[in-house]
C-alpha cells in the first residue's frame, strides 16, 4: 500500500492564482481531511468527507473548496491565492467506524507571493 | 466545541532524562485521545492512542500516556529520551460522536547531549 500521497510536494504562487492540491489514498478509507499546519498554531482542519459525494467544513474553510467523486481521491483547490494561505498542507484518512487512527501524507509546501 | 491545551511549546531535555509532554481536553464525556510524532519535513505519525479500557496505553519508541479523567489529562511520557526523540509532538482529541478531530497547537521537544 502507498498509504496517503500527496502531490505536488512544493509549489510557489502568485496573488490570485488558482490551483489544486492532490490527495489520494488506497486503503479504501470512508473518512478524508485536508489540514493547513502554521508555526504555533497546531493543525487546523480546513474540510472533511466521511465518504463519497459527502463534504462538510472545519475550522478554517474560507478560500479552499473540495469534492469527492471518489472513495480514493479528496482534492482541494485554492480558487484565489492569497498571502494568508501560505502555509503547509496535509492530506489524512482514517477509517470512519473504527479507532479513529489518521494517516497522515507527507504535505504539500505551499508559498504565495 | 472540543479544545486541546497543551503546555510548554518548547520542552528541553538531557539525552537519558525523563520526558513528560503535557496535554489536557476539555469535555465533558471522556473523548478518543491521541498522541502524534512529527518529524523534521515529515507527516505526522501515530505514536498512541486511548479509545476505551486501560487508562495507562504503551505506544511505539518506549512512549506511553495516561488517560486520567478526574483531570482531563493524557500526559506522554519517556523514562529515557533518546536523541532521536526529537520532534514536534501532538496531542489531539476525537469527540465520541462526531467526526472530527481536534490537534493542539503542537511541543517541541528538544534533545540536549
Amino acid at each position: 500500500n502507498a498509504g496517503v500521497t500527496q502531490t505536488p510536494k512544493f509549489q510557489v504562487l502568485k496573488t490570485g492564482q488558482s490551483m489544486t492540491l492532490q490527495c489520494a489514498q488506497d486503503m479504501n478509507h470512508e473518512y478524508m481531511s485536508w489540514y493547513r499546519q502554521d508555526p504555533g498554531m497546531g493543525l487546523r482542519l480546513i474540510h472533511y468527507s466521511v465518504g463519497a459525494g459527502i463534504t462538510d467544513q472545519g475550522e478554517v474553510p474560507n478560500g479552499y473548496n473540495v469534492s469527492r467523486s471518489t472513495t480514493e481521491d479528496f482534492p482541494l483547490r485554492l480558487l484565489s491565492a492569497a498571502p494568508s494561505q501560505t502555509s503547509v498542507y496535509f492530506c489524512a484518512s482514517r477509517r470512519e467506524f473504527s479507532s479513529y487512527e489518521q494517516y497522515f501524507g507527507p504535505g504539500t509546501r505551499l508559498t504565495v507571493t | 466545541a472540543q479544545s486541546v491545551t497543551q503546555l510548554g511549546s518548547h520542552v528541553s531535555v538531557s539525552e537519558g532524562a525523563l520526558v513528560l509532554l503535557r496535554c489536557n481536553y476539555s469535555s465533558s464525556v471522556p473523548p478518543y485521545l491521541f498522541w502524534y510524532v512529527q518529524y523534521p519535513n515529515q507527516g505526522l505519525q501515530l505514536l498512541l492512542k486511548y479509545t476505551t479500557g486501560a487508562t495507562l496505553v504503551k505506544g511505539i519508541n518506549g512512549f506511553e500516556a495516561e488517560f486520567k479523567k478526574s483531570e482531563t489529562s493524557f500526559h506522554l511520557t519517556k523514562p529515557s529520551a533518546h536523541m532521536s526523540d526529537a520532534a514536534e509532538y501532538f496531542c489531539a482529541v476525537k469527540e465520541t460522536s462526531g467526526s472530527r478531530l481536534t490537534f493542539g497547537e503542537g511541543t517541541q521537544l528538544t534533545v540536549n547531549p
